[in-house]
């Protein structure tokens, strides 16, 4: 089945530093691929997204690239700031099979941003 | 524009009390869905929904009802709450494969 791992954390970084965070992904057909960022104490925000092979996504500094043939989607940024604290969520949807629209996440990693 | 409105934001229940977390969103989106979310297990699928009337199981289905009866409404049953159920729950929804889903702020449920 359709599956999403991502690198375990929790990932602790100097201000400035650069940021990665590994996501691969097992999936069936042609699926979109997703980063969530969910600050403390909130819900889920779309931060950026890529729906087919050698697509970029990127949004307030952040960026991650759509790689079928290493079945991955890195999370990058070039210089954290404190208020990038947060979890961080890799996402598919795939169709599997149909029009289900399914979203599938992985378990999340935590980053902290030290001053 | 609200988006995605789940009440109540918190709730404490007794074991085998039930309870039904409300989700409504005025996006128009045809697609919802329910997910739990458990420190160090992610977000996992519960309940969703492609369209009015047409409801299937995700991940962790046991223990939860769910049924759509309009695109804005999708709420959540708890027939018979057990400890296991404590969470904190979401509500999404979304236009289709290539936009993402919209979530709601969340309902912190714990069962005594």
């Amino acid at each position: 089945g359709n599956s999403v791992t991502q690198m375990e954390g929790p990932v602790t970084l100097s201000e400035e530093a650069f940021l990665t965070i590994n996501c691969t992904y097992t999936a069936t057909g042609y699926p979109s691929l997703f980063w969530y960022v969910q600050y403390p104490g909130e819900g889920l925000q779309l931060l950026l997204k890529a729906t087919k092979a050698d697509d970029k996504g990127s949004n307030k500094g952040f960026e991650a690239t759509y790689r079928k043939e290493t079945t991955s989607f890195h999370l990058e940024k070039g210089s954290v700031q404190v208020s990038d604290s947060a979890v961080y969520f890799c996402a598919l949807s795939d169709r599997d099979g149909g029009a289900t629209n399914k979203l599938i996440f992985g378990t999340g990693t935590l980053l902290a941003v030290q001053p | 524009n609200a988006g995605v409105t789940q009440t109540p934001k918190f709730q404490v229940l007794k074991t085998g009390q039930s309870m039904t977390l409300q989700c409504a969103q005025d996006m128009n989106h045809e697609y919802m869905s329910w997910y739990r979310q458990d420190p160090g297990m992610g977000l996992r699928l519960i309940h969703y929904s492609v369209g009015a009337g047409i409801t299937d199981q995700g991940e962790v289905p046991n223990g939860y009802n769910v049924s759509r009866s309009t695109t804005e409404d999708f709420p959540l049953r708890l027939l018979s709450a057990a400890p296991s159920q404590t969470s904190v729950y979401f509500c999404a929804s979304s236009s289709g494969q290539s936009y993402g889903y919209t979530f709601g702020s969340g309902t912190r449920l714990t069962v005594v």
